[in-house]
C-alpha cells in the first residue's frame, strides 16, 4: 500500500492567517491526490482533486499544489468556517489510502 | 440531487458478520463510470477505504481487509451492500458510503455515515 503522511497533525492558527498542510506519499502518485475537509460529526467534503483542481463551490482561498510524493494544501486568509480536520487521499492505484489527518484549530 | 444513506446494525457481536446497505438516489449504477465506495472511520481516527464497486461490476478491495469483505450492487433497487466477516472491537467505526462520479477514485458525494459498535 502507498502510505500517506500528513504534517502537522495539529495546527493552531488565527482568523486571517495563511496556513499550509503537507502530505507526503511513500511512492510517486503523480498528481492523483485529493483533499477533503471534515467537521465533527459530518462526512468529509471534497475540496481539491488532481492535486490542484478546486471543486466547484470551494472558496478560492483554498489551493493545492505538488506532484510525485510531496503535496500541500494552503488556505489563505483563514475564515471561522475553515477550522476543521483535513485529509489527503491518493488515488494513483485502486488501493486507495488516506493520510492520518491534520486538525486545524483556533489559536 | 445526489444523496446516499447508510443503514445497518448499530451493535454487532465479535465474530459476527456485519451487513451494511447504502441506498442512493440521483444517479444510477447503470451509468458508465459510476461507482460506490465504502469508507470507515474509527472514533477520533483517520478515514480508511474499504471497497469500491463500479457500474460494470468491477470490484476493488482494501488489500488488508480483502479476505473479510464482499461488496455487491442491486441496480434495480439503487443499493450497494457491504458485508464484513469476523467482526472485532477494532472494527468499531462510522461507516460511510460515497459516490465515485466517473471512475476517478475520489468521492464527490458521501452519506451521513452509520456508527457500528462491536462489543460483546
Amino acid at each position: 500500500d502507498i502510505q500517506m503522511t500528513q504534517s502537522p497533525s495539529t495546527l493552531s492558527a488565527s482568523v486571517g492567517d495563511r496556513v499550509t498542510i503537507t502530505c507526503r506519499a511513500s511512492e510517486s502518485i503523480s498528481i492523483y491526490l485529493a483533499w477533503y475537509q471534515q467537521k465533527p460529526g459530518k462526512a468529509p467534503k471534497l475540496l481539491i482533486n488532481k492535486a490542484s483542481r478546486l471543486e466547484g463551490g470551494v472558496p478560492s482561498r483554498f489551493s493545492g499544489s505538488g506532484s510525485g510524493t510531496q503535496f500541500t494544501l494552503t488556505i489563505s486568509g483563514l475564515q471561522p468556517d475553515d477550522f476543521a480536520t483535513y485529509y489527503c487521499q491518493q488515488y494513483n492505484s485502486y488501493a486507495i489510502t488516506f493520510g492520518q489527518g491534520t486538525r486545524l484549530e483556533i489559536k | 440531487q445526489i444523496a446516499l444513506k447508510e443503514s445497518g446494525p448499530t451493535l454487532v457481536r465479535p465474530t459476527q458478520t456485519l451487513t451494511l446497505t447504502c441506498n442512493f438516489s440521483g444517479f444510477s449504477l447503470n451509468t458508465e463510470g459510476a461507482g460506490v465506495a465504502w469508507i470507515r472511520q474509527p472514533p477520533g481516527k483517520a478515514l480508511e477505504w474499504l471497497a469500491l464497486i463500479y457500474w460494470d461490476d468491477d470490484k476493488r478491495y482494501s488489500p488488508s481487509l480483502k479476505s473479510r469483505l464482499t461488496i455487491t450492487k442491486d441496480t434495480s433497487k439503487n443499493q450497494v451492500v457491504l458485508t464484513m466477516t469476523n467482526m472485532d472491537p477494532v472494527d468499531t467505526a462510522t461507516y460511510y458510503c460515497a459516490h465515485d462520479v466517473r471512475l476517478v477514485r475520489y468521492f464527490h458525494h458521501w452519506g451521513q455515515g452509520t456508527l457500528v459498535t462491536v462489543s460483546s
